[in-house]
């Protein structure tokens, strides 16, 4: 069961675009993170949100935390080669902690 | 401090054979801890958790199966492996809102 479905699965953008990644779900989760994978390794954390409504900035990243806790976006501005990576959601909700189907982004110079 | 041990890093079985991938927490009492598998460019995909010793839920049926004798060392085990159960799998410890990551296992199943 995927409880946090990401979208979208694959994005291939040019040097400098904007870019935003979705996280959706149905239930409601006490926290969200967001995290960068390289291949091979385990995901690293970049954010946590556990307010409804909330917006995080991290330079180029803005996370926000749907109002209703259920749902998260990734704004990446002027995405650079170093920002290619899956990138991950994952929430909290009771003892359970789930992640998110992926995605997976390529930026080309 | 607090850390997470999963091994082996690497591994390559036949079809048929068991499995046993062992997970040990340190510097946390009690914590609740994660099995996950993942393809190559997907998400994770939760596998089993456990909140104690000897409590394991199944998230997937499937040919695996996760047992817990101690309080911080989590195991996951196959009887036969199949071609399907190839992956790359990842044991994790959250605290509060945050996750701690083992080094992964890739398993290769020939």
């Amino acid at each position: 069961t995927q409880l946090l479905e990401q979208s979208p699965q694959f994005l291939s953008i040019q040097e400098g675009e904007n870019l935003t990644v979705y996280c959706n779900s149905s239930s409601v989760f006490s926290s969200l993170q967001w995290y960068r994978q390289e291949p091979g390794e385990g995901p690293v954390l970049l954010v946590t949100v556990v307010t409804g409504g909330e917006v995080k900035k991290l330079k180029r990243l803005t996370f926000q935390f749907g109002d209703a806790r259920k749902d998260s976006s990734l704004h990446i501005t002027a995405a650079q080669p170093g920002d290619t990576g899956l990138y991950l959601c994952a929430g909290a909700t009771g003892n359970q902690f789930y992640f998110g189907t992926g995605t997976s982004l390529t930026v080309i110079p | 401090s607090q850390t997470i041990h999963q091994w082996p890093a690497t591994l390559v079985q036949p079809v048929g054979s068991p499995l046993s991938l062992e997970c040990t927490v340190e510097g946390t009492s009690n914590p609740n801890l994660y099995w996950y598998r993942q393809a190559a460019g997907r998400g994770l995909q939760l596998l089993f958790y456990s909140v104690g010793i000897g409590q394991i839920s199944s998230e997937v049926p499937q040919n695996l199966s996760a047992s817990r004798p101690q309080d911080r060392q989590f195991i996951l085990s196959s009887k036969k492996l199949l071609l399907s159960d190839s992956g790359f799998y990842l044991c994790v410890w959250t605290a509060n809102t945050e996750a701690f990551f083992g080094q992964g296992t890739r398993l290769t199943v020939v």
